[in-house]
């Protein structure tokens, strides 16, 4: 069975500091994987997807890299600002499972002014 | 907005109360999903309704009763839920069931009593 995990659960920075969220999965046979951000009260956006053919995504300040082989992927935060405050989950669609996603816990981002 | 809708965005129901959850997208989508997100676990495929019919039942109690009647509205019916049963019901919808893009409603944030 699929299993993805986050690390940090949380994760509080100052204004304009670079981080890295962690995501790891349990089976590399995944169709793609993708990070979504989630502001309180509020469904998912999605931020990223990668294929499973593929190494890395960017946009913008954002990059999100794939290591399918050690079950891996990091979303990288350029000059963090506190509107990137949000709960930022991954998610690994996999094969036979209706081509459905399987989330990760998420990990809270708060970026102080 | 995303084009999801979700009513009402709180409820609060005794455990032998019967309620109706609404979601309704403006997309032009074929596909709708229900998640439940509680604080404890990671977002769940509850049920997947593609081109108005049920594909996915991921193994959730009956006392949780989804309806589709058309592709842009879909309803979960509630009826003798347990307090483990409070969460966050998300509504997505996508193309068709499959597609890499979702688009999630804000939820319904739901208290059993």
């Amino acid at each position: 069975k699929q299993e993805v995990t986050q690390i940090p659960a949380a994760l509080s920075v100052p204004e304009g500091e670079n981080l890295v969220l962690n995501c790891s999965f349990t089976d590399s046979a995944i169709y793609n994987l993708q990070w979504f951000r989630q502001d309180p009260g509020k469904g998912l956006t999605s931020l990223l997807l990668i294929q499973s053919s593929q190494r890395e995504q960017t946009s913008g300040r954002l990059n999100a890299s794939l290591d399918k082989s050690s079950g891996r992927s990091t979303l990288y935060i350029a000059a963090s600002q506190p509107g990137d405050s949000a709960t930022y989950l991954c998610a690994v669609k996999i094969w036979g499972y209706g081509q459905n996603f399987v989330f990760g816990p998420g990990t809270r981002l708060s970026v102080l002014p | 907005e995303t084009g999801v809708t979700q009513t009402p965005r709180h409820l609060v129901m005794g455990m032998t109360n019967k309620k109706s959850l609404k979601c309704e997208q403006h997309l032009g989508h074929n596909a709708m999903y229900w998640y439940k997100q509680s604080a404890k676990k990671p977002l769940e495929l509850m049920f997947v309704y593609n081109f108005k019919e049920q594909t996915e039942n991921n193994s959730v109690p009956s006392r949780f009763s989804p309806e589709c009647p058309n592709s842009s509205h879909l309803f979960l019916h509630l009826h003798t839920l347990q307090p483990e049963d409070s969460a966050l019901y998300l509504c997505a919808s996508s193309q068709e069931q499959g597609t890499d893009t979702q688009y999630f409603g804000p939820g319904t944030r739901l208290t059993v009593l």
